[in-house]
């Protein structure tokens, strides 16, 4: 069965600072991999995507994932957060179920950023 | 443009009560799911509806419902609502169901059972 493994439940990062959230996943075939973002009393905004192609992915607010099948691994990086970038980050791999198209999450990694 | 809405945002029942959400998606998008999540987890899929027809439904008992109307706009019925029940309810669209297309999500339905 699809999963998708964050292993980092809280991280605490210096304002300015590089940033690196984990993500593994478990998927038979070429993965459709996703990075959502989810601020207090919001709903879940998409960073960046991956189908297919070039294996690093870049995305908004100056995020960047790559993609690494040897590893299983879609690891969402950015090279200076700001105070902003507070809020929960989703990992998440698409799949097909029934004739559906779902999203299966992970449990998610809670930034803090240190001023 | 508007996004995705939901109403309403908060909502307390208690328990064996009968719950209904309402979704309106993006001007154009004809497919919705519907995602439930428990605090401090990630979202679970519950359903995803394609020109008015069911096309999947994620492991939740027949207590949970949906429909979506010729206007793609949809709604989550909960019946016999339990404790467990309580979560945050999101809705999400896409102009087609297939995975190639983004799924844009709404701020969601908070629901405490009481």
């Amino acid at each position: 069965a699809q999963s998708v493994t964050q292993p980092d439940i809280h991280i605490t990062v210096s304002e300015g600072a590089s940033l690196e959230l984990r993500c593994n996943y478990s998927y038979g075939a070429t993965p459709y991999l996703f990075w959502y973002v989810q601020s207090p009393g919001q709903g879940l905004q998409l960073l960046l995507k991956y189908f297919s192609g070039d294996t690093l992915v870049q995305g908004i607010k100056g995020f960047e994932a790559e993609f690494k099948r040897s590893q299983s691994s879609f690891n969402l990086r950015k090279p200076s957060v700001h105070w902003s970038d507070a809020a929960e980050y989703f990992c998440a791999v698409g799949s097909l179920y029934s004739s559906a198209s779902k999203i299966i999450f992970g449990s998610g990694t809670r930034l803090s950023i240190r001023p | 443009d508007a996004g995705v809405t939901q109403s309403p945002t908060h909502l307390i029942k208690t328990r064996g009560q009968h719950v209904t959400l309402r979704c309106s998606p993006i001007s154009g998008h004809k497919s919705v799911s519907w995602y439930q999540q428990v605090l401090g987890q990630g979202p679970q899929f519950i359903f995803q509806y394609y020109e008015k027809e069911e096309r999947g439904r994620g492991n939740f008992p027949d207590r949970f419902s949906a429909r979506q109307f010729p206007n793609y706009s949809s709604e989550l019925n909960v019946n016999a609502l339990l404790l467990g029940d309580s979560a945050l309810y999101l809705c999400a669209s896409s102009l087609a169901p297939e995975l190639q297309e983004t799924q844009y999500f709404g701020p969601g339905t908070r629901l405490l059972v009481l």
